[in-house]
């Protein structure tokens, strides 16, 4: 069965530097999405795109947060100066038509800011 | 933005034992989206309702959308252990492209 996949599982960084988390969406689909859950507490929205670009983004990404897909099959999240309160899972998620459908999540990228 | 309420927050429960929870919201949605979350995983679809009233299976669980728009619950029949795990309901509005709305999640511990 197709799957969302995401890189790194972990990744350690000092505050203040740039982190990029990647993800292969499904191949035919063509909405993506990214998600954050902080520790312990629910998931929250940050951004869909489609057709190469930001379709609705939260409050939550600010100009910090960029993304991009810079070619066929990545989907990648970029953090620009990483404060602690970054720290969180990120989740990928993708969906082949965005309306009425499902959203099928990656594993996550586990993000620890020092 | 669009609030959902889950409850309850966490269950202790005994190997055997029917589950129910539920999600509220003041605002429609769509399309309702129940979710099992291992520790350290991503989301796990369990059930997708896409019409109001509408009520799906899917082995021992039950999920069914409700008559408002605004509410839905979800119920796991004869519990396992392997049913240990966080659920979470999501809602879609119509005008968004897919996104979705968390709730706080129900924690469900059970007891062999």
């Amino acid at each position: 069965e197709p799957e969302v996949t995401q890189t790194p599982s972990h990744q350690v960084t000092q505050m203040g530097q740039e982190v990029i988390l990647r993800c292969v969406p499904i191949s035919n689909h063509l909405y993506f999405y990214w998600y954050r859950q902080i520790l312990g507490q629910k998931v929250e929205f940050l951004v869909s795109f489609y057709n190469n670009e930001i379709s609705e983004k939260s409050e939550i990404f600010d100009d910090q947060f960029s993304v991009e897909r810079p070619d066929g099959s990545n989907f990648t999240l970029k953090i620009r100066s990483t404060k602690l309160e970054d720290s969180a899972m990120y989740f990928c998620a993708s969906t082949q038509t965005g309306l009425q459908e499902t959203q099928y999540f990656g594993p996550g990228t586990r993000l620890l800011v020092l | 933005g669009q609030q959902l309420n889950q409850s309850p927050q966490s269950m202790f429960i005994q190997e055997g034992e029917d589950v129910s929870m539920n999600c509220t919201s003041s605002s429609i949605f769509n399309t309702w989206l129940w979710y099992k979350q291992d520790p350290g995983e991503g989301p796990v679809l369990l059930i997708a309702l896409y019409k109001a009233g509408e009520l799906t299976s899917n082995g021992r669980l039950t999920a069914q959308f409700g008559i408002t728009r605004k509410d839905s619950f979800l119920n796991i029949s004869a519990s396992i252990p392997s049913d240990v795990g966080i659920y979470f309901c999501a809602g879609q509005p119509n005008t968004n492209a897919g996104k979705s709305t968390f709730g706080d999640g129900t924690t469900l511990t059970v007891k062999p």
